[in-house]
């Protein structure tokens, strides 16, 4: 079974902080995704990335930015939290089968 | 971004009878979809997926069907239980670039 963490599993922040929720997988797959879920919304994709040092938009990049520093490891930023970035974020990772694999998933309350 | 369209958002049905959830997708690119299903305070799992070149796939009481010209598929399942109550979402996927599109999930409940 793949292996993807997150951290933290619940973060309380103030508006215009910083944040920075972390994933990292050990099954060694090519391709990481953040997401973000909300109700009604289901699923929308922020960044994704297809390897090292490698990061692409999503759907809703705006007020995100993504680091990919190794295969293992792709951070999610927002360096000025907004209210309306409360949410709970899911981290996956997939490789050429096409199987993502989630996280447990990060609560984010932007106060 | 593309879009995939997943109805219905909510869906009720008695214990032993069926639930269908239908999902369109725009890119004629797609040939991967799958299906993840996400219990309360849980991450969503995948319960089944098809491929483009096949156009009906069962595992136990679980079936998709595709259509292609249409760009359409669908999660079927027969005889409900209660723990199939959960979020279900369905996904279309281009396998060339990777950028898996969710439906916005569809919340079945199973009443005994």
């Amino acid at each position: 079974e793949a292996a993807v963490t997150q951290s933290p599993r619940n973060k309380v922040a103030v508006t215009g902080g910083k944040v920075t929720l972390s994933c990292n997988q050990t099954n060694n797959h090519n391709n990481m995704y953040w997401y973000r879920q909300d109700t009604g919304h289901g699923l929308r994709l922020i960044h994704y990335s297809y390897g090292a040092g490698s990061t692409e938009k999503g759907d809703i990049p705006d007020g995100y930015k993504a680091s990919r520093p190794s295969q293992e490891n792709f951070s999610l930023i927002l360096e000025l939290a907004t209210p309306s970035q409360t949410s709970v974020y899911f981290c996956a990772s997939g490789g050429n089968t096409g199987q993502l694999y989630f996280g447990e998933g990060s609560k984010l309350t932007v106060l | 971004g593309e879009q995939v369209e997943q109805l219905p958002s909510i869906l009720r049905v008695q214990e032993g009878s069926s639930a269908s959830i239908n999902c369109s997708y725009e890119d004629s690119a797609s040939n991967y979809f799958p299906w993840y299903k996400q219990e309360p305070g849980e991450n969503p799992k995948l319960i089944i997926d098809i491929r483009s070149n096949m156009e009906r796939k069962q595992i136990q009481e679980l079936i998709v069907l595709l259509d292609k010209k249409a760009k359409r598929f669908s999660l079927h399942i027969t005889d409900t239980q209660p723990g199939d109550s959960a979020m279900y979402f369905c996904a279309a996927v281009n396998t060339g670039n990777y950028k898996y599109v969710f439906g916005a999930g569809t919340r079945l409940k199973v009443i005994a």
